[in-house]
């Protein structure tokens, strides 16, 4: 049973455009709302987070909305550079156990 | 302060070999979890621990595989009688307390010939 279902499987954006990736959940119990940043070869780095009380929460370039009756949440990245170029997982936490997503693969373009 | 450190980075065994990974948490972090990377695919949990006590492991396979996490060194992440199948990227992440934020390892590569 896949619990955090994530799209698009790869998504190639030119340099400077916004890239957009979306994540729906099943569990209403889940508490909270990480994405993660993971190079080839490295572990899952912590991106941005988010807790279901609140709508949206921006920190730089990184962008998280929620949309809690829609059990739908979404990562933006604004100006999106070569750098960027990573896999990307969004994840669910219910107990301290972090359920995530199947990865989409972001490719920024020059 | 170093960060999550798993060794090895890498493991080559042999069907029906035991596969041991260590993973050592940050400084003052007291709770540990395992997850597996099939590839190209998302991390699976399979264990959470905190010192010398499972608190979940609703994630392990039942035959073959264990966890522990003593009071003096290391988490390990035990696989006996290695099967192809086992073959996968094993991340370890710790945390200072419940409800803060976990880090990750880098990982240990199985693979298993």
């Amino acid at each position: 049973q896949q619990q955090v279902k994530q799209s698009p499987q790869s998504l190639i954006v030119q340099k400077g455009g916004i890239s957009i990736i979306n994540c729906a959940y099943e569990n209403t119990a889940f508490d909270y709302f990480p994405w993660y940043q993971q190079f080839p070869g490295k572990g899952p780095a912590l991106l941005i987070a988010i807790r279901p009380d609140v709508s949206e929460k921006k920190e730089g370039r990184f962008t998280i909305s929620f949309n809690k009756s829609a059990k739908q949440f979404s990562l933006h990245i604004m100006d999106s550079q070569p750098g960027d170029s990573a896999t990307y997982f969004c994840a669910a936490t219910l107990n301290e156990k972090l359920t995530f997503g199947t990865g989409t693969r972001l490719t920024i373009i020059p | 302060n170093a960060g999550v450190m798993q060794n090895p980075r890498h493991l080559v065994r042999r069907r029906g070999q035991e596969a041991r990974l260590r993973c050592s948490p940050m400084k003052g972090h007291s709770h540990v979890y395992w997850y597996r990377q099939l590839p190209e695919e998302g991390l699976k949990f399979m264990v959470y621990l905190q010192k010398e006590n499972i608190i979940d492991e609703s994630g392990m396979p039942k035959e073959r595989f264990s966890a522990e996490f003593p009071k003096e060194g290391p988490s390990i992440l035990r696989i006996q009688q290695v099967v192809r199948g086992d073959s996968a990227a094993y991340f370890c992440a710790s945390s200072q307390d419940r409800n803060t934020e976990a880090f990750f390892g880098q990982g240990t590569r199985l693979t298993v010939v």
